[in-house]
């Protein structure tokens, strides 16, 4: 079974500086998928990056980016510059390409952006 | 907006009742994916649904069941209705299972 670790359940940081969230999993797939969605107070669920695992390449969309390591199976998320919007539960999650394709959560980490 | 469409967003009712919640796919997107958000269990998959027929399922209970329509709307019917079913129901939808999953704005049940 697949399973998906976030040790950080909370964060916090100052305005305008860089985070990392960190997050771990465990597969035996070789072929999947990984994700982080953000949860804000809204309770919306909000797609911010997605990677490969066939891609050595970190994923990027603008102020975030992932830290990716395989081997070592894991999967980080940095937010740089950060915002209060980014004030939210940060979920990371898991998809293979099995029959299934359902999303494997993490417990999240609700990271706090101080003024 | 996702593009995913659940409805209603909030319902309450008692213990033993029944429910049914529905959800819009994206256009174009054929797979629908349900999951429940709960303080104590996490966000957890329920049922996935592709073209109509059943693809998978996670941790659903057997007072629980689904159905995708022909149009792709589906819905997820909760039956007997206990105090622990209070959660947030989020439907999702893609086009491809290698492809991102898209969620609603989710159905916050509440049991009293």
């Amino acid at each position: 079974a697949q399973t998906v670790t976030q040790s950080q359940p909370e964060m916090s940081v100052q305005e305008a500086e860089t985070v990392t969230l960190s997050c771990t999993y465990d597969t035996s797939e070789s072929n999947y998928y990984l994700f982080w969605y953000k949860q804000p107070p809204s309770r919306q669920m909000i797609l911010v990056i997605r990677q490969e695992a066939y891609k050595q390449q970190n994923a990027t969309e603008n102020r975030f980016s992932v830290n990716f390591q395989k081997a070592a199976k894991s999967f980080s998320l940095k937010i740089s510059d950060s915002q209060l919007g980014d004030t939210a539960m940060y979920f990371c999650a898991f998809i293979h390409n099995n029959a299934g394709n359902m999303l494997t959560f993490g417990g999240g980490t609700r990271l706090m952006v101080k003024p | 907006d996702s593009g995913v469409t659940q409805t209603p967003k909030h319902l309450i009712t008692a213990t033993g009742q029944r429910v049914t919640l529905r959800c819009s796919p994206r256009s174009g997107d054929l797979s629908v994916y349900w999951y429940q958000q709960s303080l104590d269990q996490g966000l957890q998959f329920l049922i996935q649904y592709y073209n109509g027929e059943e693809r998978a399922k996670g941790n659903i209970l057997e007072r629980f069941s689904a159905q995708q329509f022909p149009d792709l709307h589906s819905e997820l019917n909760l039956s007997s209705l206990e105090l622990g079913d209070s959660a947030l129901y989020f439907c999702a939808s893609s086009s491809r299972g290698d492809q991102p999953q898209h969620f609603g704005d989710g159905t916050r049940l509440s049991i009293l």
